[in-house]
């Protein structure tokens, strides 16, 4: 059973600190999306990649947030520096060409204090 | 992409069918209706998706209006783990059709949180 997996799980550091999120897409799928879920603003898209080119990030904080794709197998989120308001529950997302749903992975829940 | 409105809650009894409904009166020809559920603290779970006709699928059906202007997402018989946030997403398809650059970005609308009752 092919799934997305993402690392860490839970992230708790402090305000300054560099934060990378790895994402493991499913293989075989060559887009890759970065999602951001908080209470108040619900899930929000950050960023997607098709066969590893950055498609859009317009609702990335660009000042901050990064998002690669260093190879076919993984995408990276990295924050630097992380701020309070940075904390959320961070999710990505696989689909293969020609097929419409997306595939999410577990998250990686960050604290930043 | 066209905006979506959802009831922020419904409820229903265990074992009968559950009517999700969606408003989406500014959608476009080529946007397509998604489905997706969360259960709490996991991603998003795709359940279905259609343009115009109506759809079946193991999980459930989605009844979209003539007009296109509404849909309906139909458990059919609901049980108590179907107790999740259920999202309507309307959005162009991913990926266009015969090539091109027109990407579908999925726009989470806050939901409708489905309560079933024993």
């Amino acid at each position: 059973d092919a799934r997305v997996t993402q690392t860490p799980r839970d992230k708790v550091t402090e305000m300054g600190q560099e934060v990378t999120m790895r994402c493991q897409p499913i293989l075989g799928h060559n887009t890759v999306f970065w999602y951001r879920q908080t209470m108040m603003q619900g899930l929000e898209l950050l960023a997607y990649f098709r066969n590893r080119a950055p498609l859009d990030d317009s609702g990335m904080p660009k000042d901050r947030f990064s998002a690669e794709m260093p190879d076919a197998t993984l995408a990276t989120l990295k924050i630097q520096p992380s701020e309070p308001r940075d904390s959320a529950v961070y999710f990505c997302a696989s689909a293969p060409d020609g097929v419409y749903e997306q595939y999410f992975g577990p998250g990686t829940r960050l604290t930043v204090t | 992409d066209a905006k979506t409105t959802q009831p922020p809650s419904m409820d229903c009894a265990e074992g009968r069918a559950a009517n999700l409904p969606c408003n989406h009166s500014t959608i476009s020809g080529n946007e397509y209706v998604y489905w997706y559920r969360q259960i709490h603290s996991q991603g998003p779970q795709y359940i279905i998706h259609g343009l115009k006709n109506n759809e079946t699928n193991e999980m459930a059906s989605l009844i979209i209006t003539e007009d296109r202007k509404s849909s309906t997402l139909i458990l059919p018989h609901a049980t108590l783990r179907d107790t999740v946030v259920y999202y309507c997403i309307v959005t162009r398809p991913y990926p266009k059709k015969g090539g091109g650059t027109s990407y579908g970005k999925l726009t989470f609308g806050q939901g409708t949180i489905l309560t079933v009752h024993p």
